[in-house]
């Protein structure tokens, strides 16, 4: 079967940096991407990789090994506003995405 | 610019009764996508189009129907409403041949009793 695996909550201190790991196992990769979506609002579209390697985007970075199976994303200079849930999604050969079941992040002062 | 929004935001119903959830975009995108998301799930595929006037099953289809008669509209049916429909409902758009960025709607809260 096809599988997202990414931690469900995690906690960080305004200011610091964290990272969100995402693990998958699909049926074909047709890139990865990550979403964020804050309490009763849609997802916003935050980043995707299709190739290996670092994409850089202000505070926010994503990383993609396809040998691996593995993602993560990368938030720097924490502010409240980043605490909302992120969402790691793949397509997959028929071009559907799967998605994991998200991450919520809690913004401590 | 709307976007891509959905009618209604919350809706109560009985078991049994159905409804019709609309999905409007006015950023002329070919494909549109029905969701739904329920907690420590991801979001699941309910049905999708790639273009008007074609429509096709999802990872959930059963209890659902659609319809996409005009580009910029996706409609989502619910003939005979039951509690495990209880759910929010996201509609998103995106352009044919991009990296395949969706645009979500603000969603449906939806309460099946």
């Amino acid at each position: 079967g096809q599988n997202i695996d990414q931690p469900t909550e995690m906690t960080a201190t305004e200011g610091a940096i964290v990272q969100i790991n995402c693990t998958y196992q699909t049926s074909g990769f047709n890139g990865l991407f990550w979403y964020q979506q804050h309490a009763g609002e849609a997802p916003t579209f935050l980043s995707y990789n299709v190739l290996d390697g670092l994409e850089e985007k202000g505070r926010f970075s994503s990383f993609l090994s396809r040998s691996k199976g593995y993602s993560y994303l990368l938030l720097k200079e924490l502010q409240m506003k980043d605490s909302a849930s992120y969402l790691c999604a793949v397509r997959d050969s028929n071009y559907q995405l799967i998605w994991g079941a998200g991450t919520k992040l809690i913004i401590k002062p | 610019n709307a976007g891509v929004t959905q009618t209604p935001k919350f809706r109560v119903l009985k078991t049994g009764q159905s409804m019709t959830l609309l999905c409007a975009q006015d950023m002329n995108h070919e494909y549109m996508y029905w969701y739904r998301q329920d907690p420590g799930m991801g979001l699941r595929l309910i049905h999708y189009s790639v273009g008007e006037g074609t429509t096709a099953k999802g990872e959930v289809p059963d209890g659902y129907n659609v319809s996409r008669l005009k580009k910029q509209n996706f409609l989502l049916g619910l003939e005979s409403a039951a509690p495990s429909q209880t759910s929010v409902y996201f509609c998103a758009s995106r352009i044919a041949g991009d990296t395949g960025e969706l645009f979500f709607g603000e969603g449906s809260r939806l309460t099946v009793l």
